[in-house]
C-alpha cells in the first residue's frame, strides 16, 4: 500500500511569511507525528497526534508552529512569520496506533524541505 | 533524561568489508523500544528493525545483524559484506511506551567504496 506522503518536498519562502506542510498518513493509521531535521542532525519531535487531537505538542518550539488534524487522516503543519532558523526537513511519521499503547512502528514520509530566505 | 548516542559520525569501508555500527542508549523506563533506520540520499527514514527491551534476542536479517545487551546499554548494528547501495545515514532511536516519542542518536554515515 501507500506510504506516507508528504506534499510540498521543497518550500522556498521569505523570513516573515506564512508556510503551510501537509502529510498524508498511511491509512488506517491512528497516530500521526512531526519531527524537524536540522543538518546533520537526528530528527526532534515536534507534536503527536491520536485521531483529531494532539496527545503531545511539547516539542513545537514556539507559538509560530501549530499543527491541525482536523478529521483525522491528513494533517498541516503551519508556521507564522518564519525564521531563518525554522530552515529544516520537516518529517512526517504514521503508525498503526490502538489507544493506551505507544509502542508502535512508526513509519516516515520522504519530508518537506523548508528554505527561508 | 533519555538519550541516544551514537559516537561514529562517518565511517568509511570498501565493498565486502563487514561494519559495525555502534549505539548506546540512556532511559530510566523499564519498558523501551529500540530502532534503527536508514536515510539514504533520496532524504525518506526507512525502518529496519525494532527491539523491545525485555526481548535480548539478536537478530539477523541477510547481511544484517543487531546485537542488544541491556547491560551495556547498547543495540549495535552489523552490516556484513557491505555493498556500494548500503551508503547512506543511520539512526538509532529509542521509543519510551510512557510518551510515544522517538529520541534519535546523532546519525552515522557510512560510505561504502566500490
Amino acid at each position: 500500500g501507500a506510504g506516507v506522503s508528504q506534499t510540498p518536498s521543497n518550500k522556498v519562502t521569505e523570513k516573515g511569511k506564512y508556510v503551510e506542510l501537509r502529510c498524508d498518513p498511511i491509512s488506517g493509521h491512528t497516530a500521526l507525528y512531526w519531527y524537524r531535521q536540522s543538518l546533520g542532525q537526528g530528527p526532534e519531535f515536534l507534536i503527536y497526534f491520536q485521531g483529531t487531537g494532539a496527545a503531545d505538542d511539547s516539542g513545537l518550539p514556539n507559538d509560530r508552529f501549530f499543527a491541525v488534524r482536523p478529521e483525522g487522516s491528513v494533517s498541516t503543519l503551519k508556521i507564522q512569520r518564519t525564521e531563518r532558523g525554522d530552515s529544516a526537513v520537516y518529517l512526517c511519521a504514521s503508525s498503526l496506533q490502538a489507544p493506551r499503547t505507544l509502542s508502535d512502528t512508526q513509519y516516515f514520509g520522504p519530508g518537506t524541505r523548508l528554505t527561508v530566505l | 533524561a533519555q538519550k541516544v548516542t551514537q559516537a561514529q559520525t562517518e565511517i568509511s569501508v570498501v565493498e565486502k568489508e563487514d561494519v559495525t555500527l555502534d549505539c548506546v542508549y540512556e532511559t530510566r523506563d523499564t519498558t523501551y523500544y529500540l530502532f534503527w533506520y536508514k536515510q539514504p540520499p533520496s532524504g525518506e527514514l526507512v525502518f529496519l528493525i525494532r527491539r523491545n527491551s525485555f526481548d535480548e534476542q539478536n537478530e539477523i536479517s541477510g547481511r544484517y545483524s543487531w546485537n542488544f545487551q541491556k547491560s551495556t546499554s547498547s543495540f549495535n548494528f552489523t552490516i556484513t559484506a557491505s555493498q556500494v547501495v548500503d551508503s547512506a545515514v543511520y539512526f538509532c532511536a529509542l521509543l519510551s511506551s510512557n510518551t510515544g516519542k522517538l529520541i534519535f542518536g546523532q546519525g552515522t554515515t557510512l560510505q561504502v567504496k566500490p
